[in-house]
């Protein structure tokens, strides 16, 4: 099946750097990518839609130049956390789709867990 | 605006009886609704989708228009069907579709 890889799985960071997560699709080419974030014990909340060669297309409320997103190719997206803050400390997911109709499965990452201290 | 509910935070479940998940939903279209599933330790993956009416480890679920629900349903319940389980509801128009997860139904299955 579609495998979806994520890198790093955790990170701890000192507050005002900034991290990059990358995301990967290792076997099927993925036109979008999504990002999620997740708070503990709470459901997933999509931050961002990341189509290959454009731009990204950020959900109400999140800060596209504090989440900057990058999607160079057709297997591999990038989540850069700018000057992060120990709020920004949460569950990053990505996930990465084939398709684009609603069919088309989204096949999920194992998560990034990131700690800003 | 699109919503999904899942009412029970926590469900726990004797082995070999049957389980109910619920979900309930809103959307002012025709809803394109999915179950995803987390093992402990596992990544979020993919249970069941409405559109396909499949019948996955022994999980179904019906889409009901007029209580606007999807609940997830299994007959006899397995000690590995211990999970968390997610309802989403597909949004936005055709090559913009996302999805909208519930807040999930974490279900213990009691040996």
């Amino acid at each position: 099946g579609a495998v979806v890889s994520q890198h790093p799985s955790w990170v701890i960071c000192k507050s005002g750097t900034s991290v990059k997560i990358e995301c990967r699709s290792l076997d099927f080419q993925a036109t979008t990518m999504f990002w999620y974030r997740q708070f503990p014990k709470q459901s997933l909340m999509l931050m961002a839609t990341s189509n290959e060669g454009s731009k990204a297309t950020y959900e109400q409320g999140v800060e596209k130049d504090k989440f900057l997103i990058n999607h160079a190719s057709l297997t591999l997206s990038t989540l850069t956390v700018t000057s992060a803050h120990p709020e920004d400390s949460s569950f990053y997911i990505c996930s990465a789709r084939s398709g684009e109709g609603a069919t088309d499965t989204q096949y999920f990452g194992p998560g990034t867990r990131l700690t800003v201290l | 605006a699109q919503r999904v509910t899942q009412p029970e935070k926590l469900l726990s479940v004797f082995k070999g009886a049957p389980v109910e998940l619920k979900c309930n939903y809103s959307y002012s279209g025709s809803p394109e609704l999915f179950w995803y599933v987390q093992y402990s330790r596992q990544r979020l993956q993919l249970l069941l989708r409405h559109i396909s009416r499949e019948s996955i480890k022994g999980f179904t679920a019906d889409l009901n228009k007029g209580e606007t629900s999807f609940h997830l349903k299994k007959p006899f319940a397995q000690e590995e069907d211990s999970a968390m389980y997610y309802c989403a509801l597909v949004r936005g128009g055709f090559g913009n579709e996302k999805l909208t997860f519930g807040t999930g139904t974490r279900l213990t299955i009691i040996p």
